[in-house]
């Protein structure tokens, strides 16, 4: 099993449509936690850090579930701008960082 | 500001030649980093640093080795290149460890022929 898991997708939605995207870990002991996001052939940047009780930043909202081991990103009224590929990253303490695979979200007009 | 920045962007190398990827940056950053990105697989670290002389093996550390002589300098060496090797290299920085979000360069795509 993968020590970080998302849904490969792709998910294709319209413009204006809300889209939720979830992903896994394993290592209970998991301490920071971290949505990017990463246009095409480009370096990843950091859309939001994702808090114990949950947080907003704008159309995007996270959400950590640590009973269950998994942390989610809802973004609402889409954009075109928003298709990229949406990376879930986890600390596993120390100092190493697992990224997921990331998930590929195509908005379309 | 320039952040973090990677050179060369592009590399060709025949098998066997060995080449340092060079990372600086100018935040002063304790906490550096290098990943790489196969198509399909989310990064993966090969070797990282939370200081100057101070470095440690990632999940994929085999034929590459790092040194970190100053703060703003982690560059990455590959010893004799593999096709194995061709990837997307990011280097990344963060104010003293992975709990703070990090900060990359634009990778260097590097292929092995």
């Amino acid at each position: 099993r993968k020590e970080v898991e998302q849904d490969p997708g792709p998910f294709n939605v319209p413009e204006g449509a809300t889209v939720a995207f979830n992903c896994t870990y394993s290592n209970s002991a998991s301490q920071s936690f971290f949505w990017y996001r990463q246009d095409c052939r480009k370096e990843p940047k950091l859309l939001m850090s994702v808090y114990s009780s949950g947080n907003e930043d704008g159309r995007f909202t996270a959400q950590l579930n640590r009973a269950s081991q998994y942390i989610s990103l809802l973004i609402r009224d889409s954009k075109l701008s928003d298709s990229a590929t949406y990376l879930c990253v986890v600390t596993n303490g120390g100092f190493k960082t697992i990224f997921g695979a990331g998930t590929r979200l195509f908005v379309k007009a | 500001n320039a952040g973090v920045t990677q050179t060369p962007k592009f590399q060709v190398l025949k098998t066997g030649q060995s080449m340092t990827l060079q990372c600086a940056q100018d935040m002063n950053h304790e906490y550096m980093s290098w990943y790489r990105q196969d198509p399909g697989m989310g990064l993966r670290l090969i070797h990282y640093s939370v200081g100057a002389g101070i470095t440690d093996q990632g999940e994929v550390p085999n034929g590459y080795n790092v040194s970190r002589s100053t703060t703003e300098d982690f560059p990455l060496r590959l010893l004799s290149a593999a096709p194995s090797q061709t990837s997307v290299y990011f280097c990344a920085s963060s104010p003293t460890g992975v709990l703070q979000p990090q900060h990359f360069g634009d990778g260097t795509r590097l292929s092995i022929l």
